[in-house]
């Protein structure tokens, strides 16, 4: 079972909308959460950790369900500039374990 | 401001080439970590460093050995370069565990084993 797993998309989506990303993960042990952006043949950076009790960034909120093993980011009123991949991480012990990637396209 | 740097952008090798991949960053982190990026695969781990001359291995370690002999420095060499090695190779580096810090990336080698 893979430690990360997220819907790699592609995510096609008008200027405006409003667009949901999900990522499990397998180990209950992981203490630390990312969502980072990453653009096309450039490395990823980070777009913000993710608390239990959620965190907002101006359009960006993050959610972490401990419970279900589950994180979520939502990006409302979404820009031509999102459109990028978006990477889960999850960070257990001194390691970081990275989704596949989710392929947003924000449409004019 | 962090900075991680890698030596090359992109580079071309033969194949049973001995090849060298150079990474510094500046922020006096202890850990430093080797990736690669394949299309469908994501970042895997070849390896890691939490001090100097420690190293641990990855998920992917095969053909592939480390050097950590300085904090800043961490480099990834390719004993005999093969063209399954062709790929993006991505360097990292981050505060231990205890702290819920990110990581730091650099900006990438595109190696080509031809």
């Amino acid at each position: 079972r893979k430690e990360v797993e997220q819907d790699p998309g592609p995510f096609n989506v008008p200027e405006g909308a409003t667009v949901a990303f999900n990522c499990t993960y397998s180990n209950s042990a992981s203490q630390s959460f990312f969502w980072y952006r990453q653009d096309c043949r450039k490395e990823p950076k980070l777009l913000m950790s993710v608390y239990s009790s959620g965190n907002e960034d101006g359009r960006f909120t993050a959610q972490l369900n401990r419970a279900s093993q589950y994180i979520s980011l939502l990006i409302r009123d979404s820009k031509l500039s999102d459109s990028a991949t978006y990477l889960c991480v999850v960070k257990t012990g001194n390691q970081f374990y990275f989704g596949t990637g989710t392929s947003l396209t924000v449409i004019p | 401001d962090v900075k991680v740097t890698q030596s090359s952008r992109y580079l071309v090798k033969r194949t049973g080439e001995k090849v060298f991949l150079e990474c510094v960053q500046d922020m006096d982190h202890e850990n430093m970590f080797w990736y690669r990026q394949d299309p469908g695969l994501g970042l895997r781990l070849i390896y890691f460093s939490y001090d100097v001359k420690m190293k641990e291995k990855g998920d992917i370690p095969e053909g592939y050995s480390v050097s950590r002999e300085k904090k800043e420095r961490f480099s990834l060499i390719l004993e005999s370069a093969s063209t399954n090695q062709t790929s993006m190779y991505l360097c990292a580096s981050s505060f231990p565990s205890s702290a819920a810090y990110e990581q730091y990336f650099g900006p990438g080698t595109r190696l080509t084993v031809t």
